[in-house]
């Protein structure tokens, strides 16, 4: 049963170019949680989401950044015109419900230069 | 902002018992007590979680106060993998709004062999 699946691990993108992190939850899991992650900081919530529908996305940032879960497909958290201030670790999680623990990805490490 | 407050580091030895504190004197009544654990360069990953009980499992036991305002994880023998930095989360009620993990700073373990 594979866990929760983050790509690319690494990515680097220069200013003004958009970054696309791709998320795939766990199998059966319809909740996905997207946090970001500074050195030495504590995550911090974003956005979350079920499929088709984003439940809350007050942790997120109301320019530049979006997040969807399609019907099909893995989630993604897209950041247009990247700045070096978006350089971070970006988590994904998710979980079968709301009142479950989150299972986590990898990350996917941003720099932009 | 995070409502639990935690050491910053602390340090032990390999094969002994750790007590890893968090207090939470805000707490209200149907707050989850969640602790979660990172480790160097990976995303995290769920320990254990209480409401009022003492809770075990495989991986760690769960002491909380009476009063609730604070509880401990227990390690009964740290190993060099317990190596992280550990998080202790309230978690509001599914049913609450506000269900989001909210994360602190953390402990930072450090395990001497």
């Amino acid at each position: 049963n594979a866990g929760v699946m983050q790509n690319p691990r690494h990515l680097v993108r220069r200013r003004g170019q958009e970054a696309r992190l791709r998320c795939s939850p766990m199998k059966g899991h319809s909740h996905v949680y997207w946090y970001r992650q500074l050195p030495e900081e504590g995550l911090k919530f974003m956005v979350y989401l079920q499929k088709e529908n984003i439940i809350d996305e007050s942790g997120m940032p109301k320019e530049r950044f979006s997040a969807e879960f399609p019907k099909e497909g893995p989630s993604i958290l897209r950041i247009q015109q990247v700045v070096r201030g978006d350089s971070a670790a970006y988590f994904c999680a998710s979980s079968p419900g709301t009142a479950y623990e989150q299972f986590f990805g990898p990350g996917t490490r941003l720099t932009v230069l | 902002d995070a409502k639990t407050t935690q050491p910053n580091s602390m340090e032990s030895n390999e094969e002994e018992p750790v007590h890893l504190p968090c207090n939470h004197s805000t707490i209200s009544g149907t707050d989850y007590i969640h602790w979660y654990r990172q480790l160097p360069s990976q995303g995290p990953e769920y320990v254990i979680h209480g409401l009022t009980s003492n809770v075990n499992n495989r991986m760690a036991s769960l002491a909380i106060a009476e009063d609730r305002k604070s509880s401990t994880l227990i390690l009964h023998r740290a190993t060099l993998r317990d190596a992280a930095v550990y998080y202790c989360i309230l978690r509001a009620h599914p049913m609450d709004s506000n269900y989001q993990l909210i994360w602190g700073a953390g402990t930072k373990l450090i395990i001497k062999p």
